[in-house]
């Protein structure tokens, strides 16, 4: 199974910065198959970024994603309140479906 | 747009079972896969299996194997999650997500709103 590892855990930013956040793989991810969710708390995991790169509907487009292979990438170009959450990181190239264990961007 | 919702919290002894329900709406429900997948308490979030309605065959973690059984009912738009033998360790928020794509390797584009399952006796 392809183990996702995100870093850092724990990023602490303020509004207006700008935040990037890693997803690395143990193994290259076919086609580019890596999505990113934001999740905050007491609520459903959202889809952002699928395809390493697509923005899901409605995503603004402060959010980014960029990488291939094993190294991923999840761009916040200028942090907004509510995007203070959890995010992961998912691979669907190969079964099972793994997910990294996530990054919480909290305020600095 | 798509909606999910699930059924409502359950409390459960250790070794029985538990079935969760996830009924959609909006969309087209068979064509497109419903994955399960759960959060513990506090932690991130763990692929248990998934299903294609249209083709029927399930697919799971193998994590779960022989333990779970996930089905749909294309008739009333609803996909269901069976966990047995349960056990503490199962005490976890169970997420219904419907696949992008009619096939269980896939992002997840909607999501229910989850069902807390609470292993305690």
């Amino acid at each position: 199974e392809i183990v996702l590892t995100q870093s850092p855990g724990t990023l602490s930013l303020s509004p207006g910065e700008r935040a990037t956040l890693s997803c690395r793989a143990s193994q290259s991810v076919s086609s580019s198959y890596l999505a990113w969710y934001q999740q905050r708390p007491g609520q459903a995991p959202r889809l952002l970024i699928y395809g390493a790169s697509s923005r899901a509907t409605g995503i603004p487009d402060r959010f980014s994603g960029s990488g291939s292979g094993t190294d991923f990438t999840l761009t916040i170009s200028r942090l907004e309140p509510e995007d203070f959450a959890v995010y992961y990181c998912q691979q669907y190239g190969s079964s099972p479906l793994t997910f990294g264990q996530g990054t919480r961007l909290e305020i600095k | 747009q798509v909606h999910l919702v699930q059924s409502g919290a359950e409390v459960k002894k250790p070794g029985s079972s538990v079935k969760v329900s996830c009924k959609a709406s909006g969309g087209t429900f068979s064509s497109y896969a419903i994955t399960w997948v759960r959060q513990a308490p506090g932690q991130g979030l763990e692929w248990m299996g998934g299903l294609v309605p249209i083709f029927g065959t399930a697919n799971y973690a193998q994590k779960f194997q022989g333990r779970v059984t996930i089905t749909a009912d294309k008739s009333t738009n609803t996909a269901y999650m069976e966990l047995r033998s349960l056990r503490s360790e199962d005490t976890a928020m169970y997420f219904c997500a419907r696949a992008g794509i009619a096939a269980h390797l896939s992002w997840l584009d909607y999501w229910g709103q989850g069902t807390l399952v609470t292993v305690s006796s």
